[in-house]
């Protein structure tokens, strides 16, 4: 079965640091790729997505996120967190022929330290 | 405009109850999905909807599961004889007609506790 692995469950850093967060999968064939943020007390939103094109995608926020199809990786970036990107970050993937549903990372716990 | 809406935003039960959980989705939105996010388990797929088609319900963890969708809107989520390990929050989440960009937006979920 797909699986989609999120490395670090939790991660503390400063205000100004920079920040990358893996996200691997295991599905060989076509995918389209998200990561999704949920912050303290709010639902679910999207970051980014990646479907075609250019594999350096930039979203919300100042996040970006490089798809490596050799890697079967996601990674998203920011290059200087600040305290309001303290949040849980989800990496989703969506095989184009499996249907519609996002199979979902476990999430990683970001704190940002002012 | 309006995003995904859910309701109740909280329920709390009693094992061995049933509940039903409600889901509005965005205007126009042709798909409807169904997730679960407990401790543990993390973010999982539970059933989808796509326009007249039969679901795919493939994530459903047991036979006391069930959904609907009425009317192509409106989808009620329903768990028979709850049981603790149904302790979760429940998204809803909905996407526009293929072709027109895919994005699931979520609900901001029902969190249920089963005592």
């Amino acid at each position: 079965a797909q699986s989609v692995s999120q490395h670090n469950h939790h991660v503390i850093l400063s205000e100004a640091a920079s920040l990358e967060l893996g996200c691997n999968y295991s599905y060989g064939g076509t995918v389209n790729l998200f990561w999704y943020v949920q912050y303290p007390g709010q639902h679910l939103q999207l970051l980014l997505k990646y479907f075609s094109g250019d594999p350096l995608v930039k979203g919300i926020k100042g996040f970006e996120a490089e798809f490596i199809k050799s890697k079967f990786s996601f990674n998203l970036r920011k290059p200087s967190v600040q305290w309001s990107d303290t949040a849980e970050y989800f990496c989703a993937v969506r095989p184009q022929a499996a249907g519609n549903k996002l199979t979902f990372g476990g999430g990683t716990r970001v704190l940002v330290k002012p | 405009g309006a995003g995904v809406s859910q309701s109740p935003s909280n329920k709390v039960t009693e094992k061995g109850k049933d509940v039903e959980l409600r889901c509005d989705p965005i205007s126009g939105h042709t798909a409807l999905y169904w997730y679960r996010q407990s401790l543990g388990q993390g973010l999982e797929f539970l059933i989808y909807f796509q326009g007249n088609s039969a679901p795919d319900k493939s994530g459903l963890p047991s036979d006391r599961f069930s959904a609907e969708r009425t009317g192509g809107s409106v989808s009620t989520l329903t768990i028979q004889r709850t049981q603790q390990e149904d302790s979760a929050v429940y998204l809803c989440a909905s996407s526009p007609p293929k072709g027109k960009g895919e994005t699931q937006y979520f609900g901001p979920g029902t969190r249920l506790l089963v005592l």
